[in-house]
């Protein structure tokens, strides 16, 4: 079984959706949740950074993160054409800095 | 402010050969990481590089090897190449070990025929 896990998709969805994204894990130890979007033959972009449970808002993207689940999400709203990318999730135990354990990522469609 | 860089973009390789790929950090960034992924796959950590230092060290074989510069900048090295070996292979940078957050590099794509 692995770390984290993540349904690779596709997920397609029309414009102006509200797109949910999530990942699982069992290592209780994480502490830094991140989710990185990551455009095709690319590098992964960092989306949102959070530190432990709660949740985090930046614009139209919405990270919550449920420790006693060990269930971490990302939420955005308004989804446009250029949303369009794989969304990776990632876990670290002592920071963003250090080694970061991805999921497979999940890979999303916004259709016109 | 210049981001994560690597070079080369993409490199095609026969088994058995060596390679060596380079990444130069975000300015004020000391850390440098390297991931590979492969297609279809999230990045998996093969390690991190502090002061010169390898500090942490994923499940990957003595094949793989890297080297930090005084000036911040790192190479991964890899012999004997494998089929197998085929990915992209990732450099993030970070300010301090253990904290903040990683940028990534836009990737060398490596083809191993």
């Amino acid at each position: 079984q692995k770390e984290v896990e993540q349904d690779p998709g596709p997920l397609s969805v029309p414009e102006g959706a509200i797109v949910s994204l999530n990942c699982t894990y069992s290592n209780s130890a994480f502490q830094y949740f991140m989710w990185y979007r990551q455009y095709s033959r690319k590098g992964p972009e960092l989306l949102m950074y959070t530190y432990s449970s709660g949740n985090k808002e930046d614009g139209r993207f919405t990270a919550q993160v449920d420790k006693s689940s060990k269930y971490i999400s990302l939420f955005i709203r308004d989804s446009q054409p250029s949303d369009s990318a794989t969304y990776l999730c990632a876990m670290s135990v002592t920071g963003g800095g250090n080694k970061l354990t991805f999921g497979t990522g999940t890979q999303l469609k916004v259709e016109l | 402010d210049a981001g994560v860089t690597q070079s080369p973009t993409h490199l095609i390789k026969t088994r058995g050969q060596q390679v060596t790929l380079r990444c130069s950090p975000k300015s004020g960034h000391d850390t440098v990481s390297w991931y590979q992924q492969a297609l279809g796959q999230g990045p998996q950590f093969i390690f991190q590089y502090y002061e010169e230092e390898e500090r942490q060290r994923g499940n990957f074989p003595d094949r793989f090897s890297g080297h930090q510069f005084p000036n911040y900048s790192s190479e991964l090295n890899v012999n004997a190449l494998l089929l197998g070996d085929s990915a992209l292979y990732l450099c993030a940078s970070s300010q301090v070990p253990g904290q903040g957050r990683a940028f990534f590099g836009q990737g060398t794509r490596l083809t191993v025929v």
